[in-house]
């Protein structure tokens, strides 16, 4: 079964320097969610997209900003990159409105590991 | 403000036995819990769901169960397998269906199986 996708699965970049991450959920799926996870921590949620549309807000700094497009892929764009933003990235999706009890599932994908030099 | 901890950083047991993990929350009120597993450098599996108006969940040699009134979790792995080895997470949603949903996660138990 088709799974979660994620470009690139790693990235290098330095401070100051922009990122833009990539997530292509689960064909049918129209919701998004980004996790950012540091090393030994719990995946922190950081902004959710339904339908296109920005539906719940976490701990994303103001220097990201994320959308979802007409296909429902979705990016995270970063900006102004810090030493600290270095973590795993994951996306999740799922189903919004299946009605079938299993639209809370969200399945992950395996993360883009960004290190920031 | 919202908390949730699983009973232990780490936890040790020899194949064969069952293992117990315990998620424990406090100011909050989930309508649904979730665990998931995570090896190191993937992506968060889901296993099982939970809803508040439910008591136990299984799903082959997994079960849950879920007592709003403890706020408390508990995942169980019975005839545990070396493969069985990973973190395990466990994750409060805020409500039912829709375009909510983001997940308050735990730190997680690693869970290690000796042959």
């Amino acid at each position: 079964a088709a799974g979660v996708i994620q470009s690139p699965r790693h990235l290098i970049k330095e401070k100051r320097e922009t990122a833009t991450l990539k997530c292509y959920p689960i064909p049918r799926h129209d919701t998004v969610y980004w996790y950012q996870q540091g090393p030994g921590q719990d995946p922190q949620f950081l902004i959710s997209f339904y339908e296109k549309m920005q539906s719940d807000k976490g701990s994303i700094p103001d220097r990201f900003s994320a959308q979802q497009f007409s296909d429902y892929h979705s990016e995270l764009n970063m900006s102004s990159l810090e030493l600290g933003d270095s973590a795993l990235y994951f996306c999740a999706s799922s189903l919004g409105r299946s009605g079938t009890g299993t639209e809370e599932t969200q399945y992950f994908g395996p993360g883009t590991r960004l290190l920031v030099l | 403000s919202q908390k949730i901890e699983q009973n232990s950083e780490a936890l040790n047991i020899q194949e064969g036995k069952t293992a117990t993990l315990t998620c424990n929350y406090t100011n909050y009120s989930p309508a649904y819990l979730q665990w998931y597993r995570q090896d190191p450098g993937r992506g968060p599996v889901f296993l099982l769901l939970i809803r508040e108006n439910e008591k136990e969940k299984r799903k082959e040699r997994l079960k849950v169960t879920f007592d709003t009134t403890l706020k408390q979790s508990l995942f169980h792995i019975t005839a545990s397998q070396p493969a069985d080895s990973a973190t395990y997470l466990c994750a409060l949603g805020a409500s039912y269906g829709g375009s909510q949903g983001n997940l308050i996660f735990g730190k997680g138990t690693k869970l290690s199986v000796k042959p």
